[in-house]
């Protein structure tokens, strides 16, 4: 079975662009996250969905982030503009989340963005 | 607010040596799921295990263990006989618990730098 599909890999752009990253989740899993890993934040929770609606955006950092799930095989990350310090690794994952299930988040391979 | 702190930032061993990794995590919740987390060099994320906070019985998973303590709020994992293909981050993480299910809200630690010299 295919995993968390995430592009692109890498992706360099210059300050005051627009970004868009795109992730496909496993399919049947109702539960799609947005994670961003930075040197000196780490790991950090941006937004998830569940069913495709948005739950919890308190993690996106301000305005220029915006993140869709048109439906529940392709979401989107979106930066306009984007800044020096957006540089990280976005992960995108997903699971399944019905009682008794081990709790496990299946992560794509990471978009790993540079803003120059 | 939820809080998992890694202490030992990087670990350095050879090979065949056991090495032990710290997880301390703080939360009001009184029900939630700890987890264990590997990062290799290629950068994904690898699910290792979950524990439920009313689980405390201690877990072995061939040269891999982990030891549950909800009285000092640890989750340390041990590595026995490690070996060169070990070298990796290791994250610890928590998660609230939502009717019986953990959906993938995960606060993570800064995540420990193994590195296992041949």
């Amino acid at each position: 079975d295919a995993g968390v599909i995430q592009s692109p890999r890498h992706e360099v752009t210059e300050m005051g662009q627009e970004v868009t990253l795109r992730c496909k989740p496993i399919s049947g899993h109702d539960y799609l996250f947005w994670y961003r890993q930075t040197m000196m934040r780490g790991l950090e929770l941006l937004i998830y969905f569940n069913n495709n609606v948005p739950i919890d955006d308190s993690g996106m950092p301000e305005d220029r982030f915006s993140a869709k799930m048109p439906n529940a095989s392709f979401s989107t990350l979106k930066i306009q503009p984007s800044e020096p310090r957006d540089s990280a690794v976005y992960f995108c994952a997903s699971s399944f989340g019905i009682a008794g299930n081990t709790g496990e988040l299946f992560f794509g391979e990471g978009s790993r963005l540079t803003v120059l | 607010a939820q809080k998992v702190t890694q202490a030992q930032t990087e670990i350095s061993v050879v090979e065949k040596e056991d090495v032990t990794l710290d997880c301390v995590y703080e939360t009001r919740d009184t029900t939630y799921y700890l987890f264990w987390y590997k990062q290799p060099p290629s950068g994904e994320l690898v699910f290792l295990i979950r524990r439920n906070s009313f689980d405390e019985q201690n877990e072995i998973s061939g040269r891999y263990s982990w030891n549950f303590q909800k009285s000092t709020s640890s989750f340390n994992f041990t590595i026995t006989a490690s070996q060169v293909v070990d070298s990796a981050v290791y994250f610890c993480a928590l998660s609230d618990y939502a009717g019986g299910t953990s959906y993938g809200k995960l606060t993570f630690g800064q995540g420990t730098i193994l590195t296992v010299h041949p």
